[in-house]
């Protein structure tokens, strides 16, 4: 089945040791999002690529970074993880020709930081 | 965005009809009326979006009030898998295909 992986499920670093999240889609869509999940609150969107462009949010941190190598791949770099960044993070796709924009989830990446 | 307002939560019976509404009071002509569940210890899953019209599908319905400013997502019977958080979400229909996410409705389902 077409689908949105995430790895890992569960990811443990320490305060300040940088973390790579793992986003990989079979459903060619154009576009991927990032979105940060904190405990009993709404998904947040990060940032996102439309093919290679890359898309900030304004209020994301500098600490959050994102690579797409290709169409399949896109990762979430964290450069020195705080407390405060421990959450669950999704990875979307989005096929924009369809121009329905309905997105596809992940099942996200628990990110703890001790 | 223009903002919504669900209630936080809602409880139904297994096999009975179950209605979530959402006000959007501050909606544009171009804003269409998405709406996504979470299940606990899942991604967001895409339930179903309408502009203007009532809309159906295998998941549910949307029943779209005629000024548009409120809506309603049916689940026509309920069961336990059912239970999970509801959002109602409205994404500006003119160049943005971002969604941002509210608070959304618990919905607890009993058997």
């Amino acid at each position: 089945d077409a689908m949105v992986i995430q790895n890992p499920r569960y990811q443990v670093t320490q305060f300040g040791k940088p973390v790579t999240l793992s986003c990989s889609q079979t459903l060619n869509h154009n576009v991927m999002y990032w979105y940060q999940q904190k405990s009993s609150q709404a998904p947040k969107l990060l940032f996102h690529y439309y093919d290679k462009d890359f898309n900030n949010e304004a209020d994301t941190p500098d600490n959050f970074q994102s690579r797409r190598p290709n169409t399949s791949f896109c990762f979430l770099d964290i450069r020195s993880p705080g407390l405060g960044d421990a959450a669950m993070y999704l990875c979307a796709t989005s096929p924009i020709f369809r121009r329905t924009y309905e997105q596809y989830f992940g099942p996200g990446t628990r990110l703890t930081v001790t | 965005d223009a903002k919504t307002t669900q209630p936080n939560s809602m409880e139904s019976n297994e096999e009975e009809p179950v209605h979530l509404p959402c006000n959007h009071s501050t909606i544009s002509g171009t804003d269409y009326i998405h709406w996504y569940r979470q299940l606990p210890s899942q991604g967001p899953e895409y339930v179903i979006h309408g502009l203007t019209s009532n809309v159906n599908n295998r998941m549910a319905s949307l029943a779209i009030a005629e000024d548009r400013k409120s809506s309603t997502l049916i689940l026509h019977r309920a069961t336990l898998r059912d239970a999970a958080v509801y959002y109602c979400i409205l994404r500006d229909g003119g160049s943005n295909y971002k969604l941002t996410f509210g608070k959304g409705t618990l919905l607890t389902v009993n058997p």
